[in-house]
Formats: structure tokens, C-alpha cells, sequence
């Protein structure tokens, strides 16, 4: 997800679709990543992550996508539920400088029943 | 099993005023960290400790510092509160400092200075 002044970017699906999140991350040196989901009042949860040597991860109900060519994260949801409304944001590290973990500013995820 | 708790949920201070934030964490985990989010802007670390016994600045560490009392506690103290540090703040462990490594976070402390 790319920040939008304030304004998290929207997803809005139906229940039952498939959700696709992207993210656009910033060094290209980056190696390990991580997408997290965060519900309202709640901290982030941790989903799926994915190393720099893989292209494709795949949870339950859950996919991460990885194309080190244009620096570029999707987190796939498959069968979207009302549960996974929440933000999605994706972090990436390296193991060049480990204790620096970029997080993303993240993308609202709307189910509509 | 809890994960990470952090104390309080919710405080309101005046400019001027301290406080402690409370973090304890129950997975044995080694490294623990302090971020701040605010609307529109990804998590910012302000300081991280990668074992018992050591702590080091993130990337927003001004006007804030923290104590590992044990394994399991690490504490954020703002030592006298400016509105710039209205935020949320989170808490998170992991079980090293490295790669690979997912931090698992507490559910924060939203914080008002007025």
C-alpha cells in the first residue's frame, strides 16, 4: 500500500470474493517480508511472511506474491469472510540491517456481507 | 497464553507531565520493541532491545527512553510529555533479532498530551 496523505488506500470486496492487497516496498536490498492484519483497537497480527528466495508463499486462505523485479508484495485472501476487515500492511527487512523493519502505511480492507 | 500486554490501554497526560509504559511478554522471547503509529504513516521504531541487558535507538528515539528490566518487561518512559508524542504506542517482541524473525505485538496504548 502506498500512504495517501491521512487516508489509508480502500478495498471494498463481497463476502465470498477474493481479496488481492498490494504493496509497493522500498529497498531493493530488502529480503525477508511480512504481511501483517490489523483490526481496529487491536495491534498488528502477524499473517504470512516470505524470503527474498521464494516468489510465492501460500497460507490457509492466504497467499503472498513476490516480484523482487518491480519491488513489489500482494497478499491474496481467498473466500473473503466479514472477519478479514481490517488493515493490511506489509513490512520488509534485511539481513544487512535486521534491527530495521519498514513497515508499509497499509491498505483498509472493507468485506461487505 | 497472553503474548505481549501492555499497560496501560488508554491515558491522558498534560504537557509537561512523565510516564511509564508498561510491556511484558510471556514467549520467552528475546528482543523486544517500542513503535509508534499515527494516522496515514507505517509503525516507527523508537527503541528495540535485542537481548536482556542491552537496548538501542530506533529511528524516532527523541524524548523517550526505556528500560529491559527482565526477559520478559521492557518499559517506555517519556519523561516530560509534549503533543507531538500523541500516538499510539505498541509494544512487540520477537525471538531473536534477525531475519526471519516476525514480532508479535500487544494491542498498544493510545496516548493524548494536551
Amino acid at each position: 500500500g502506498e500512504s495517501v496523505g491521512l487516508h489509508l488506500p480502500t478495498l471494498s470486496v463481497q463476502e465470498g470474493d477474493n481479496s488481492i492487497i498490494n504493496c509497493a516496498y522500498s529497498n531493493s536490498a530488502s529480503d525477508y517480508f511480512i504481511w501483517y492484519k490489523q483490526e481496529s483497537g487491536k495491534g498488528p497480527q502477524f499473517i504470512i511472511d516470505i524470503r527474498s528466495n521464494m516468489d510465492k508463499r501460500q497460507g490457509q486462505r492466504v497467499t503472498v506474491l513476490l516480484n523482487k523485479t518491480v519491488k513489489h508484495l500482494s497478499l491474496q485472501i481467498a473466500a473473503t469472510q466479514p472477519g478479514d476487515s481490517a488493515v493490511y500492511f506489509c513490512a520488509e527487512t534485511m539481513k544487512t540491517s535486521y534491527d530495521k523493519v519498514i513497515f508499509g502505511p497499509g491498505t483498509s480492507l472493507s468485506v461487505i456481507p | 497464553n497472553a503474548g505481549v500486554t501492555q499497560t496501560p490501554k488508554f491515558q491522558v497526560l498534560k504537557t509537561g507531565q512523565s510516564m511509564t509504559l508498561q510491556c511484558a511478554q510471556d514467549m520467552n522471547h528475546n528482543s523486544m520493541y517500542w513503535y509508534r503509529q499515527d494516522p496515514g504513516m507505517g509503525l516507527r521504531l523508537i527503541y528495540y532491545s535485542a537481548s536482556e541487558g542491552t537496548t538501542d535507538k530506533g529511528e524516532v528515539p527523541n524524548g523517550y527512553n526505556v528500560s529491559r528490566l527482565n526477559k520478559r518487561e521492557f518499559s517506555l518512559r517519556l519523561e516530560s510529555a509534549a503533543p507531538s508524542q500523541t500516538s499510539v504506542y505498541f509494544c512487540a517482541s520477537s525471538e531473536a533479532l534477525g531475519y526471519g524473525q516476525p514480532q508479535h505485538f500487544g494491542d498498544g496504548t493510545r496516548l493524548s498530551i494536551l
